[in-house]
């Protein structure tokens, strides 16, 4: 299994909006409707943010968001602020009961 | 709500077994919600699923480790082990122990991590 596709980096001034896509396979992201992506600051662990491509856990602040078309999920930071600056994740289902990380992106807040 | 804490050696020379330890508190290991997990992410590097065991003893692993990977579970003490077999230096990583419920399809939580080298 290959790990999910995802750009290096991505940046947005605050209050502004940054998406960051995540792309894999029909054996994965477009097979399944388990996408998760991770939040993680220097040194820490990561924090989940985004489970089952779109729903937010008790405590995400709704300016995350996430969808998926096909074999691509994305991540949506609206309304950045200073705390987003950090490197994400994406996670996807890969069948028999394997999983998959994407490749990381930093965002960065100018 | 359930807190997870790895331990182990933080310097393992090559072609040795890497073996770490996560400790499980505030929940119980042997719930079928469930499966406990190994994930690690060499510096600088992305996050890479080593694998996961079920209460039951089921065990599923990433295809790329699975020769060398050993995954188990102590319930009488609240731990789950990680045996990562002759290792290189490419096994250099910080390891963290979570928790995957498969009632929401997340990895949540996440113990604090280890590095662990691999070196000479």
């Amino acid at each position: 299994q290959s790990a999910l596709t995802q750009p290096p980096s991505a940046s947005g001034s605050p209050g502004q909006s940054v998406t960051i896509s995540c792309t894999g396979t029909s054996s994965d992201v477009g097979g399944y409707n388990y996408v998760s992506w991770y939040q993680q600051h220097p040194g820490k662990a990561p924090k989940l943010m985004i489970y089952e491509v779109s729903k937010r856990p008790s405590g995400v602040p709704d300016r995350f968001s996430g969808s998926k078309s096909g074999n691509t999920a994305s991540l949506t930071v609206s309304g950045l602020q200073a705390e987003d600056e950090a490197d994400y994740y994406c996670s996807s289902y890969a069948g028999s009961n394997h999983y998959v990380f994407g490749t990381g992106t930093k965002v960065t807040v100018l | 709500q359930v807190q997870l804490q790895e331990s182990g050696p933080g310097l393992v020379k090559p072609s040795q077994t890497l073996s770490l330890t996560c400790t499980v508190s505030g929940g119980s290991i042997s719930s079928g919600d469930y499966y406990w997990t190994w994930i690690r992410q060499p510096p600088g590097k992305g996050l890479e699923w080593i694998g996961y065991i079920y209460y039951s003893g089921s065990t599923y692993y990433n295809p790329s480790l699975k020769s060398r990977v050993t995954i188990s579970l102590d319930t009488s003490k609240s731990q789950f082990s990680l045996k990562l077999s002759s290792v290189t230096a490419a096994d250099t990583a910080v390891y963290y122990c979570a928790s995957f419920n498969w009632n929401y399809n997340w990895f949540d939580p996440w113990g604090q991590g280890t590095l662990v080298t691999v070196s000479s």
